[in-house]
C-alpha cells in the first residue's frame, strides 16, 4: 500500500509570491490534514479535510487556504508569502475517526527567500 | 484547552541505557487519544503508539513501552537498551473532541541522541 505523497519535496520561493503544495493520501483515507513545522514553533494544526469540506482550522492568516478533491487528494496554498512561512509542511491522512492514527508524509520544505 | 509539554528538550545516552522521555498533556475532554511519533533526519513523522484515555494499562513493544497514567496526566515512553538508530526527535500528541478529530496537538518534541 502506497504511504501519503507530497509534491513538490523542496520549494524555494521569494517573498510575496505565492506557493501550492499537494498531498495524495493512503488510498482509501478520506482525512487530510495539514500541519506546519518550524524550529521556533514545533508542529502546529493548520487544517483538516475530510470528504471535500473543511472540517477544522488552525490559528493561521487567511493567507493560508487548502482545498481536498473528490478522490480525496488535497493542496494547500500560501498567498503573498513571508519570511516566516519557510517550514517544514506536513501533510497527514487517516480514515477519518477520532481514533485514527494519522499516517505522514514525508514533507514539503518550503524556504521563502 | 488542551496542551501537551514535553519538558525535555535534548537527551543524550550510551547506546544500551535505559531512556524515559516525559509526556504531558491537558485536556477537559474525558475522550481523548494519546499518541507518540518518531521523526528520523529524514523529516518524515512514524506512528508508533495510540492510547485511548480509557486505557490505563501499559504497553511494551520490543524495546518499547508506554506508561499511561491519567492521575497526573502523563503518559511517557521509555525506550530499553537504546541503540544508534533510535536517534530521532520524538513527538508526543493528544487528539480530542474538543480539538476534532484530525487535529493533532504536538509537544515540542524531545530530541534523543543515541551514542555507541
Amino acid at each position: 500500500k502506497a504511504g501519503v505523497t507530497q509534491t513538490p519535496r523542496y520549494l524555494i520561493k521569494t517573498r510575496g509570491q505565492q506557493v501550492t503544495l499537494s498531498c495524495s493520501p493512503i488510498s482509501g483515507h478520506r482525512s487530510v490534514s495539514w500541519y506546519q513545522q518550524t524550529p521556533g514553533q514545533g508542529l502546529q494544526f493548520l487544517f483538516e479535510y475530510f470528504s471535500e469540506t473543511q472540517r477544522n482550522k488552525g490559528n493561521f492568516p487567511g493567507r493560508f487556504s487548502g482545498r481536498q478533491f473528490s478522490n480525496s487528494r488535497s493542496e494547500m496554498n500560501v498567498s503573498t508569502l513571508e519570511l516566516g512561512d519557510s517550514a517544514l509542511y506536513l501533510c497527514a491522512s487517516s480514515l477519518g475517526q477520532l481514533d485514527n492514527e494519522q499516517f505522514f508524509g514525508p514533507g514539503t520544505r518550503l524556504t521563502v527567500l | 484547552a488542551q496542551k501537551v509539554t514535553q519538558a525535555q528538550t535534548e537527551i543524550s545516552v550510551v547506546e544500551k541505557e535505559d531512556v524515559t522521555l516525559d509526556c504531558v498533556y491537558e485536556t477537559r475532554d474525558t475522550t481523548y487519544y494519546l499518541f507518540w511519533y518518531k521523526q528520523p533526519p529524514s523529516g518524515e513523522l512514524v506512528f508508533l503508539i495510540r492510547r485511548n484515555s480509557f486505557d490505563e494499562q501499559n504497553e511494551i513493544s520490543g524495546r518499547y513501552s508506554w506508561n499511561f497514567q491519567k492521575s497526573t496526566s502523563s503518559f511517557n515512553f521509555t525506550i530499553t537498551a537504546s541503540q544508534v538508530v533510535d536517534s530521532a526527535v520524538y513527538f508526543c500528541a493528544l487528539s480530542s473532541y474538543g480539538g476534532s478529530q484530525g487535529n493533532l496537538i504536538f509537544g515540542k518534541g524531545t530530541k534523543l541522541s543515541v551514542k555507541p
